[in-house]
């Protein structure tokens, strides 16, 4: 059982299309990352959510964390081929050692 | 200049061969970490390094073995090559604790393992 869950997996749009991934968990965190990830690079953190309920937005994503620090969600606006990319969120787990667990992951797709 | 580089890029290597993936970081960083994404894409954290001393060491098969000379290298090594070890490695360094005040890793740009 993955501790993050992203929904959905794969995701291909048009551009100028909306769209929302989805970061489930059942667990609590004290606070949610998101990453993104292009072709051959490794993940690039794109924001951190601290408290429950917290808005965040970066230009055209909008970033939330549920009240109940358990959820997590990212909603890109008017997406661009730009946007193309892997998706990931991560939250800080484990006690002590506090690593750093990745969601499943969300591949989207912005075609021209 | 590079913050988090890994060499070498792609690594093409037979089965039961042994193989080294260095990793280094010039942002003073006190902790540095690997993990491997296989070909769903997801990451697994596999060790983690602060100054030197070992504190996260996942369910890793013993073949594989972390190495940090200084607080700036990481390196990982892994003895007789699997199949099952093709993926890509990557090598990510943090601030000490930095669960605490929420800071994000930095990641290089992964090393593709194939063993054929």
């Amino acid at each position: 059982t993955q501790l993050l869950e992203q929904s959905p997996q794969f995701l291909s749009i048009q551009e100028g299309e909306n769209l929302t991934v989805y970061c489930n968990s059942s667990s609590v965190f004290s606070s949610l990352q998101w990453y993104r990830q292009e072709p051959g690079e490794g993940p690039v953190l794109l924001v951190t959510v601290v408290t429950g309920g917290e808005v965040k937005k970066l230009k055209r994503l909008t970033f939330q964390f549920g009240d109940a620090r358990k959820d997590s969600s990212l909603h890109i606006t008017a997406a661009q081929p730009g946007d193309t990319g892997l998706y990931l969120c991560a939250g800080y787990y484990g006690g002590a050692t506090n690593k750093l667990i990745f969601g499943t992951g969300t591949l989207l797709a912005v075609q021209p | 200049d590079t913050a988090v580089s890994q060499t070498p890029k792609y690594l093409v290597t037979q089965m039961g061969n042994d193989k080294s993936i260095k990793c280094e970081q010039n942002l003073g960083h006190d902790t540095m970490y690997w993990y491997k994404q296989d070909s769903k894409k997801f990451l697994k954290i596999m060790f983690s390094y602060n100054n030197k001393e070992l504190i996260i060491n996942e369910t890793v098969p013993n073949r594989f073995s972390p190495k940090s000379p200084d607080k700036a290298h990481l390196n990982l090594h892994i003895n007789s090559l699997e199949l099952g070890d093709s993926a890509v490695y990557f090598c990510a360094s943090s601030p000490t604790r930095a669960y605490r005040s929420n800071y994000g890793y930095t990641f290089g740009s992964g090393t593709r393992l194939t063993v054929v």
